[in-house]
């Protein structure tokens, strides 16, 4: 199956501060990427898709300014958290897909923490 | 809307014992359904995953999973569980735009 890569795995930040987290599709080209948040013991939530080329599309009751996704090529994406808070504490994982398979690949996942 | 239920939040089986998960979505047109095992601080694994077609799906791992269209389920069975299947399983259902909405998940924990 495809391979998909983010960066960092773990990151500890401090409050205020801002975070960038990676998502690349390495051996394919992702025409659409994804962003889930998941807290300890909990499902998976969506919280943007985001196409090559154009903006994201929140889901409801996510932050746009909060979470900024750039997605300015067909292997990378990368979500922003500003401004970060000890709530924001979470993992995030991305996860690709291309045009020609209704399936998801997804990444390993990034543990943030904001102390 | 779409959803996506699994009752079992916990599930202890013997290893070699039989193992079946449950899973129910609620999706109007003809749904796109998958099962994902995450082991713990992990990203997801596809397990399997049914499109259209033969209803028996058989995935990695030994497992395979059973779309009934009458009882809007899709679950996940192994005849013998490993110690190495510990993990927590997600059910999800692919929506429009290939997007994903997943279960609240079920954690299989193994007795030796």
């Amino acid at each position: 199956g495809a391979v998909v890569s983010q960066h960092p795995s773990r990151v500890i930040c401090k409050s205020g501060t801002s975070v960038k987290i990676e998502c690349r599709s390495l051996d394919f080209q992702a025409t659409t990427m994804f962003w889930y948040r998941q807290f300890p013991k909990q499902s998976l939530m969506l919280m943007a898709t985001s196409n090559e080329g154009s903006k994201a599309t929140y889901e409801q009751g996510v932050e746009k300014d909060k979470f900024l996704i750039n997605h300015a090529s067909l292997t990378l994406s990368t979500l922003t958290v500003t401004s970060a808070h000890p709530e924001d504490s979470s993992f995030y994982i991305c996860s690709a897909g291309s045009d020609r398979e209704n399936e998801q690949y997804f990444g390993p996942g990034t543990r943030l923490t904001v102390t | 809307a779409q959803s996506v239920t699994q009752p079992d939040i916990h599930i202890t089986v013997s290893e070699g014992a039989s193992l079946e998960l449950r899973c129910n979505y609620s999706y109007g047109a003809t749904p796109y359904l998958f099962w994902y095992v995450q082991s713990p601080g992990q990203g997801l694994q596809l397990l399997l995953k049914y499109f259209s077609g033969d209803t028996l799906v058989q995935g990695i791992k030994g497992f395979e999973a059973e779309f009934k269209r009458s009882q809007s389920s899709f679950n996940l069975r192994k005849p013998s569980v490993h110690w190495s299947d510990a993990a927590e399983y997600f059910c999800a259902v692919g929506t429009y735009g290939n997007k994903l909405v997943f279960g609240a998940g079920t954690i299989l924990r193994v007795k030796s």
